[in-house]
């Protein structure tokens, strides 16, 4: 099975700030990677499919980069609707797998 | 707009069964393969099964192979997932997701439901 592994784990930033999410898989998913925002009580949104694409709807804050074994999600200036726990997801391989999430909360 | 939208979530005692079900509307719920995910309570995501678009391929998480069986009714624009022998740690918020399935957009799940909870418990 491939291994994600999001750091950090949680953060505390202001609104304004740049916020850094890395995600790394134990082996290459190509680009099959994959960004979820969650909120409290709330099904999971999809913010950025196959490692780099920002899906409709989504701000334009948000971006995504990476591919085979590190990616990131960068949130460019920090909206107070931007808290909540973002997801890494690769979809590549069976079984798929997502991230134990990061967790960012406002300071 | 697109929605699904689940239901069949309940309390059963462990080695009970459930069913779930999962409502598709506002796009063509026959062309896309389509996904169970799971959370347990305060914690993260878990993959569950997916169905292509025509039952011809499925493919489940190890900790469900054998109990757990994914199934669906493009006539009915419906999903469905078939829980056997539940256990406590089955316990978790159950989601159903449409799989844009391509390339460019990675598979990823962008329509999801509401989600259904099930709990094991005697």
């Amino acid at each position: 099975d491939i291994q994600m592994t999001q750091s950090p784990s949680s953060l505390s930033a202001s609104v304004g700030d740049r916020v850094t999410i890395t995600c790394r898989a134990s082996q290459s998913v190509r680009r099959y990677l994959n960004w979820y925002q969650q909120k409290p009580g709330k099904a999971p949104k999809l913010v950025i499919c196959a490692a780099s694409t920002l899906q409709s709807g989504v701000p334009s804050r948000f971006s995504g980069s990476g591919s085979g074994t590190d990616f990131t999600l960068t949130i460019s200036s920090l909206q107070p609707e931007d808290f909540g726990t973002y997801y890494c997801h690769q979809s590549n391989s069976i079984p798929q797998t997502f991230g134990q999430g990061t967790k960012v909360e406002f300071k | 707009e697109m929605q699904l939208v689940e239901s069949g979530g309940g309390l059963v005692q462990p080695g009970g069964s459930l069913r779930l079900s999962c409502a598709g509307s506002g796009f063509t719920f026959s062309r896309n393969w389509m996904t169970w995910v799971r959370q347990a309570p305060g914690k993260g995501l878990e993959w569950m099964a997916n169905i292509k678009e025509d039952e011809s391929e499925k493919y489940y998480v190890d900790s469900v192979k054998g109990r757990f069986s994914i199934a669906r009714d493009n006539a009915k624009n419906s999903l469905f997932l078939q829980m056997n022998s539940l256990r406590a740690e089955d316990t978790a918020v159950y989601y159903c997701a449409r799989i844009n399935s391509g390339v460019t957009t990675g598979d990823a799940f962008d329509v999801w439901g509401q989600g259904t909870m099930v709990t094991v418990s005697s």
